[in-house]
């Protein structure tokens, strides 16, 4: 069965350094996902992505923060420079074109530490 | 008033018995409704979507949607020592905004 599938698994890093986190969407799927989820805390939408551009993103997704889609299959979220509080779990999801009800399919989630 | 409420439990149930999950919204215009589950340090796992008024079931796991009340539900029937997680709630507006919206999950014990 097809899967969204992220690398890394868990990532550490100094704040102020740059982040960037992977994932690779179900491949017949045309709509792509960031969310977070503090430890303790609701999952949380940052940016949807669809047709090579952003079609929404949330408060949080702010200047530090960028997706890209480098080539076929990968999708990328990067963090600038890191600030203690992104500390989180990073998860993508993909959904496909056209399904209007657009259920969404997770990756297994990086888990970003910034100390 | 929070977009999406559960209650947060824990809710144990004995094995074999139905356990019964809640969630209200607040957006009269949300369409589309999930339930997934979350094991402790694992992604959600899309169990049930529904999008119409009623009953919907799957296996063991049925969703019940009221949108006069913005009620959803989820039944699991012969509950497992397995099915010990998290329960999420999300919700979808209507219109071309794709996001989820999530409440903050339900936690189910089922002890054998």
């Amino acid at each position: 069965e097809p899967e969204v599938t992220q690398t890394p698994s868990h990532q550490v890093t100094q704040m102020g350094q740059e982040v960037i986190l992977r994932c690779v969407p179900i491949s017949n799927h045309l709509y792509f996902y960031w969310y977070r989820q503090i430890l303790g805390q609701k999952v949380e939408f940052l940016v949807s992505f669809y047709n090579n551009e952003i079609s929404e993103k949330s408060e949080i997704f702010d200047d530090q923060f960028s997706v890209e889609r480098p080539d076929g299959s990968n999708f990328t979220l990067k963090i600038r420079s890191t600030k203690l509080e992104d500390s989180a779990m990073y998860f993508c999801a993909s959904s496909e074109w056209g399904e209007e009800h657009n259920e969404q399919f997770f990756g297994p989630g990086t888990r970003l530490t910034v100390l | 008033q929070k977009e999406v409420e559960q209650n947060s439990g824990p809710l144990s149930v004995p094995e074999g018995a139905i356990a019964s999950l809640n969630c209200t919204y607040s957006d009269r215009v949300s369409q589309s409704f999930f339930w997934y589950r979350q094991y402790s340090g694992k992604s959600p796992e899309l169990i049930m979507s529904i999008y119409s008024n009623g009953d919907k079931e799957d296996g063991r796991f049925t969703a019940q949607l009221n949108k006069a009340s913005q009620y959803v539900s989820l039944l699991i029937r012969d509950s497992q020592p397995s099915d010990s997680a998290t329960y999420l709630c999300a919700v979808k507006r209507a219109g071309n905004n794709r996001k989820l919206i999530w409440g903050l999950g339900t936690s189910l014990a089922v002890n054998p």
